[in-house]
């Protein structure tokens, strides 16, 4: 069974720092992307970060452009974000989740359950 | 950046109805996009994906159509587990984009 578990969320001050971690398991991790999602109280999804299977390709919203860092550990089968100078607007529930591509055509096949990152003073 | 336009944002439909929610993205997007159902405090659940294929485990009333721009999740008819937020996804072309979301409602 495929699982996915964040870590690592909770409150921080602006300007602040934070590591959330993803650990997979039921899977062969290292064959698949990755991905963090985030959904601020009330609002939508936004799609945050992405990294391949090898971690060579990565990819960032621009709203985090900069400040946050994606990576992966294949042998620990565990997925991070590095989150630095947090702001208010970073509140949110943050998502992992599995990209699966097919002939082309991609979709996000697992989700995490989330974890809670609050930037507040 | 590809936008992905949602309507409506919400819909109350009574259970049996039909309810059609639309996707359009600012650009031919071929039929790379994703449906997805969200729940209060639950994590998105895959309901389709490649704009018409039905995700294993999901019933058949949710099905997908459409290509380039214009894309459609309809529910042939509502059950009560079905009230949530569906999200639709261009899930191939960075920065990967959500639609804003449609909240399907009890009337």
């Amino acid at each position: 069974e495929v699982q996915l578990v964040e870590s690592g969320g909770g409150l921080v001050q602006p300007g602040g720092s934070l590591r959330l971690s993803c650990t997979a398991s039921g899977f062969t991790f290292s064959r698949y992307s990755m991905n963090w999602v985030r959904q601020a109280p009330g609002k939508g999804l936004e799609w945050v970060s992405f990294i391949g299977g090898s971690g060579t390709d990565i990819y960032y919203a621009d709203s985090v452009e900069g400040r946050f860092t994606i990576s992966r550990d294949n042998a620990k089968n565990s997925l991070y974000l590095q989150m630095n100078s947090l702001r208010d607007e970073d509140t949110a529930v943050f998502f992992c989740a599995r990209r699966l591509c097919t002939n082309g055509v991609c979709h996000f096949d697992y989700w995490g359950q989330g974890t809670l990152v609050t930037v507040s003073s | 950046d590809i936008q992905m336009t949602q309507s409506p944002s919400s819909v109350s439909a009574s259970v049996g109805d039909r309810v059609t929610i639309t996707c359009r993205a600012s650009q031919d997007i071929r039929g790379w996009v994703a449906w997805y159902q969200q729940k209060p405090g639950r994590a998105p659940k895959l309901l389709i994906y490649a704009a018409s294929s039905l995700q294993s485990g999901v019933p058949p009333r949710f099905s997908g159509s459409g290509s380039g721009t214009d894309f459609t999740l309809t529910i042939s008819s509502l059950q009560p587990e079905d009230f949530a937020t569906y999200y639709c996804q261009q899930p191939n072309s960075f920065p990967l984009t959500f639609g804003g979301g449609t909240k399907v409602e009890i009337k």
